[in-house]
């Protein structure tokens, strides 16, 4: 069984305040994908990562994949209310036709005013 | 599109009892999955589908049961409720292997 592990499980910030969320692991992965969720809704898909040393930017939002791909980090810059939510990190591996995903335990992120 | 629609949202049981919850998608994806999310324990893989007639079990498929009859639809049975699959469910689909998973509101089901 591959296990991500993420850190920290809680957060809770200042509006305008720097965060880095991460999510390790002993297993190699094809890609990891970093997912947020909102109370009462399921899970959506921020980005991917495939490649070892990749950085990816969504606004505010900077993804890493560890040069191993075992590890990866998500950096919010300015954090704004907007931003709370769960913030899940799942690893990828293929096999065959299909892949399976196994998701780390979530960092809760509340960002107050 | 609708997406990705589950029914009922909440749901309350007795032990012993058995229902189904709904799972339909409208964006004829192949590939469509159930997850259990507990607090402290994450997305948990409870049984997944490849294509319409083809299941397989995933990481805690004890005391569910599931069919494949058309594209659209994967519904999750439970067969006699127990306390210990009070969770929320979470129906996921994607198009192959290669693409963003879409997920469903959820149910909140107990189990009492």
């Amino acid at each position: 069984t591959q296990l991500l592990e993420q850190s920290p499980q809680f957060l809770s910030i200042q509006e305008g305040e720097n965060l880095t969320v991460y999510c390790n692991s002993s297993s190699v992965f094809s890609s990891l994908q970093w997912y947020r969720q909102e109370p009462g809704e399921g899970p959506v898909l921020l980005v991917t990562v495939v490649t070892g040393g990749e950085v990816k930017k969504l606004k505010r939002l900077t993804f890493q994949f560890g040069d191993a791909r075992k590890d990866s980090s998500l950096h919010i810059t300015a954090a704004q209310p907007g931003d709370t939510g769960l913030y899940l990190c799942a690893g990828v591996i293929f096999g065959g036709s299909n892949y399976k995903l196994t998701f780390g335990k979530g960092t809760l992120l509340t960002v107050n005013p | 599109n609708a997406g990705v629609t589950q029914t009922p949202k909440f749901q309350v049981l007795k032990t012993g009892q058995s229902m189904t919850l709904q799972c339909a998608q409208d964006m004829n994806h192949e590939y469509m999955s159930w997850y259990r999310q507990d607090p402290g324990m994450g997305l948990r893989l409870i049984h997944y589908s490849v294509g319409a007639g083809i299941t397989d079990q995933g990481e805690v498929p004890n005391g569910y049961n599931v069919s494949r009859s058309t594209t659209e639809d994967f519904p999750l049975r439970l067969l006699s409720a127990a306390p210990s699959q009070t969770s929320v469910y979470f129906c996921a689909s994607r198009q192959d292997s290669y693409n963003e998973q879409f997920f469903g509101p959820g149910t909140r089901l107990t189990v009492l």
